[in-house]
């Protein structure tokens, strides 16, 4: 059974930093794994999907690694903005997604 | 932009009542999904809909739900005799296909029991 992981749970920084979210995974048979954005109370937004056979994935100020063999993706975010605060959800795909239990981002202007 | 719609946004419903959740899947794609995150707990996997039939389901997913897609774009969750246990938002999500494609979600239905 799948199992994932989201480290740091909570992560609170200054406006303009990079940060690193990082998710982890018991069961490297996996489709693919999509980080998802969720503000309170609201839907997942789709942010990056990586396929298995990729390492990487771009969009803007984010940058998703996979290292499928070790069971780790990361999210990286240039930059960061007051709006990018959210809480940050893994999930990898076998058909279905399992999530993680998400990071709680909070950037202070 | 194409997007899933839910509806209602909430739900208030009492104990031991049929709740029936509505979603609109993006028109273009096959594969659909109910999804449910309890306050404070991770998104849950509920079931899988292909082809106008089940095609996976978790052990939440038991005979007091179903699920149905009674024309060509709604797709349904039904909860027969609602527990207060069921309280949780509950998202709907679809896909272009199963396996290696993005999976987009709706904003979510809260459905409160009381």
């Amino acid at each position: 059974k799948q199992e994932v992981t989201q480290i740091p749970a909570a992560l609170s920084v200054p406006e303009g930093e990079n940060l690193v979210l990082n998710c982890s995974f018991t069961d490297s048979a996996i489709y693919n794994l999509q980080w998802f954005r969720q503000d309170p109370g609201k839907g997942l937004t789709s942010l990056l999907l990586i396929q298995s056979s990729q390492r990487e994935q771009t969009s803007g100020r984010l940058n998703a690694s996979l290292d499928k063999s070790s069971g780790r993706s990361t999210l990286y975010i240039a930059a960061s903005q007051p709006g990018d605060s959210a809480t940050y959800l893994c999930g990898t795909s076998y058909g279905k997604l399992t999530f993680g239990q998400g990071t709680i981002l909070t950037v202070h202007p | 932009e194409p997007e899933v719609t839910q509806t209602p946004s909430h739900q208030v419903t009492q104990m031991g009542q049929e709740v029936i959740l509505r979603c609109v899947p993006i028109s273009n794609h096959l594969y659909f999904y109910w999804y449910r995150q309890i306050l404070g707990q991770k998104v849950e996997f509920l079931v899988s809909f292909y082809n106008n039939e089940i095609s996976e389901k978790s052990e939440i997913f038991d005979d007091q739900f179903s699920v149905e897609r009674p024309d060509g774009s709604n797709f349904t969750l039904k909860i027969r005799s609602t527990k207060l246990e069921d309280s949780a938002m509950y998202f709907c999500a679809s896909s272009p296909l199963n396996a290696g494609t993005e999976a987009f979600f709706g904003q979510g239905t809260r459905l409160t029991v009381v």
